[in-house]
């Protein structure tokens, strides 16, 4: 089955940019999506982007989506100590929840 | 604007014992809602989807069991529960245009 990857840990220095890396399988996946999760909350969605889209900005976050090599990353300019979370890459096929797959998150520690 | 809340936040129970997790969801009409888990270090595991009242598909076989009773009330249950149940569990809703949206998650801890 389709399958979604990320590395466990990630550890920043307040201030440097934080890059998140996500890897897929599924081929048809058209949204692919960035959650993030605070500790003891339940996941924010903090931005997506569609399959026909290389590259999408919002404020410090930046997506870039290289669908060739199925592989999204999510990049954090000037992090904070907020921005300590755990990050999680989804992905979906179509507009219906029950076929999102989760990969198993990110957790950035910001260091002072 | 849409909210979804779900309860209680924390639960403590001892194996054996019953469960039953709330959420509710606002502002939105037949919504399609998910239980998921999320055990300590993993990611997340969709447990049940409804889309509509009293209708719910179950992704994997298990202890637990949902029911939608009401539009926006969708509810996570168990007869006895087991020591492998203890998790965060979390129900989310599904928008028109494709997003999930969560609550806040409930944890719970069998003893």
């Amino acid at each position: 089955g389709e399958d979604v990857e990320q590395s466990l840990f990630l550890s920043v220095r307040e201030g440097d940019s934080s890059v998140i890396n996500c890897t897929y399988t599924d081929s048809s996946s058209t949204y692919l999506y960035w959650y993030k999760q605070e500790p003891g909350a339940g996941l924010q969605l903090l931005t997506y982007i569609f399959s026909n889209m290389d590259m999408k900005q919002d404020q410090r976050l930046t997506v870039l989506l290289n669908k060739k090599d199925k592989h999204l990353s999510l990049r954090i300019a000037d992090t904070q100590t907020g921005d300590s979370a755990i990050y999680f890459c989804a992905e979906s096929s179509d507009n219906y929840g029950q076929n999102f797959v989760f990969g198993p998150g990110t957790r950035l520690s910001v260091l002072p | 604007s849409q909210t979804i809340h779900q309860w209680p936040a924390t639960l403590v129970q001892p194996v054996g014992s019953p469960l039953s997790l709330e959420c509710t969801v606002e502002g939105t009409s037949n919504p399609n809602l998910y239980w998921y888990r999320q055990a300590a270090g993993r990611g997340l595991q969709l447990l049940f989807y409804s889309v509509g009242i009293g209708q719910i598909s179950s992704e994997v076989p298990q202890n637990l069991s949902a029911s939608r009773p009401q539009d926006r009330q969708f509810i996570l249950s168990s007869k006895k529960l087991l020591l492998s149940d203890s998790g965060f569990y979390l129900c989310a809703w599904n928008s028109a245009t494709g997003e999930l949206f969560f609550g806040e998650g409930s944890r719970l801890t069998v003893l």
